[in-house]
């Protein structure tokens, strides 16, 4: 029972346009969504994160959205730059308030943002 | 400031004997998590470890365990290992008071032969 899905194993894109990775969830007691990038041989590097109270998250060139009702998250990166070409890891947790949680991930969605 | 490290990068293990995995958190941090990463699969969370006590378990078997020391750094071990947990093992520190989510290590690459 996968609770978080990324339905995109992999996403093409050209340099300067918009890339935008998608993110579906079933289980509502999650209430803090992040992103992380890995690049291989590399662990996950934390992205950008939103809480439930939140619709929108912005941080330079990414953008993550939120919508509750449809649980579904997307992540939306402006301008994309080859540098960018990684996989894309979604998670959720139900934090309750504290670092006591843990994350549960999709499978990834795989970037590559051609020059 | 050194990040997460963890020890050894690679490993190759026969089927049945038992592997320790070790990890230094991010100066700070006082919460180590353990995650499993099989081919093609997100990170999979197995436990999480603060005051050197288990706070919580994700769903593997018993023949995982873990400890944590006094200064925070981890070992998480493997008994009587099988094909299937061949996979990349991530190390998570974290701290109530840095609100960045986790911070992971490069993980060891454990093959089971």
């Amino acid at each position: 029972d996968q609770q978080v899905k990324q339905n995109s194993p992999s996403l093409s894109v050209q340099e300067g346009r918009i890339s935008i990775l998608n993110c579906d969830y079933t289980n509502s007691m999650f209430d803090y969504f992040l992103w992380y990038k890995k690049y291989p041989a590399e662990g996950p590097t934390f992205l950008i994160s939103i809480s439930s109270i939140k619709d929108k998250n912005e941080d330079g060139r990414f953008t993550v959205f939120l919508n509750k009702s449809a649980k579904h998250l997307s992540l939306h990166i402006v301008p994309s730059q080859p540098g960018d070409s990684a996989v894309y890891f979604c998670a959720a947790s139900d934090r309750g308030g504290g670092s006591n949680y843990k994350l549960t991930f999709g499978k990834g969605t795989l970037l590559t943002v051609n020059p | 400031d050194a990040g997460v490290t963890q020890s050894p990068t690679h490993l190759i293990k026969t089927r049945g004997q038992q592997v320790t995995l070790r990890c230094s958190p991010k100066s700070g941090h006082d919460t180590v998590s353990w995650y499993q990463q099989a081919l093609g699969q997100g990170p999979q969370f197995i436990f999480q470890y603060y005051e050197e006590e288990e706070r919580q378990r994700g769903n593997f078997p018993d023949r995982f365990s873990g400890h944590q020391f006094p200064n925070y750094s981890s070992e998480l071990n493997v008994n009587a290992l099988l094909l299937g947990d061949s996979a990349l093992y991530l190390c998570a520190s974290s701290s109530p008071t840095d609100d960045y989510g986790y911070t992971f290590g490069s993980g060891t690459r454990l093959t089971v032969v």
